[in-house]
């Protein structure tokens, strides 16, 4: 079956602008969380939406957001972008809400702000 | 707060040898341990988790050990392959929530 699909992989931006990224998950995976990766913080947290609700939240400013779906995909959204959120912003879904639950990730999308 | 950190940021070892990945964490009210591959270009990919009720899982040439006594993760890899070569992360679940920790980084040579 299908993995789960992030768009684009690849995006430029200036500082002060925003962006929108998406996330398509496994077909009936209800989960959807966003991970920030860069080379000084790792992988870190943004949220977790399920059943179109924000469940968990990282420790991240305001000018990061998401929203889920109905059909379960997801996106996030950065305005006001900073160089500092340049980063590989990685999706990942899960079938459960709850428990031990095995997160399938995409393979992400590259952001360069400058 | 909570924290999951790795012991080595590099490790290189002959093709054909075992490979042993350490993680520590810091505080062990969690669902479970995962360990994720990735490579270079590719988001990170699930290899084996461990409940935090049990000391030992094996998977196919890999076998996951924690200790909760030290609060000390390891992951084994048997033959390590050059396929294996790539960043391994440990991360502590809570729910659908995971903490990773900083990455090692196997190298396998020829």
């Amino acid at each position: 079956k299908a993995g789960v699909t992030q768009t684009p992989r690849y995006l430029i931006k200036t500082r002060g602008q925003q962006v929108t990224l998406s996330c398509s998950p496994i077909s009936g995976h209800r989960s959807v969380s966003w991970y920030q990766q860069t080379p000084g913080q790792g992988l870190q947290f943004l949220f977790e939406y399920f059943s179109e609700t924000q469940r968990n939240k990282g420790n991240f400013p305001g000018r990061f957001s998401g929203r889920q779906f109905s059909n379960s995909r997801s996106e996030m959204n950065v305005s006001t972008l900073e160089l500092g959120d340049s980063a590989l912003y990685l999706c990942a879904s899960a079938f459960g809400g709850s428990g031990a639950n095995v997160l399938t990730f995409g393979a992400g999308s590259r952001l360069t702000v400058l | 707060g909570e924290s999951v950190g790795l012991h080595l940021p590099t490790l290189s070892v002959q093709e054909g040898d075992n490979s042993i990945i350490n993680c520590a964490y810091s505080n062990s009210a969690s669902d479970y341990f995962i360990w994720y591959k990735q490579e270079s270009g590719k988001g990170p990919q699930f290899i084996i988790d461990i409940r935090s009720n049990m000391d030992k899982r094996q998977g196919q040439r890999v076998t996951v050990l924690l200790n909760k006594t030290v609060k000390h993760l390891s992951l084994q890899i048997a033959a390590t392959q050059p396929g294996d070569s790539a960043v391994y992360f440990c991360a502590r679940g809570a729910g659908n929530m995971l903490t990773f920790g900083g990455g090692t980084r196997l190298m396998v040579k020829p």
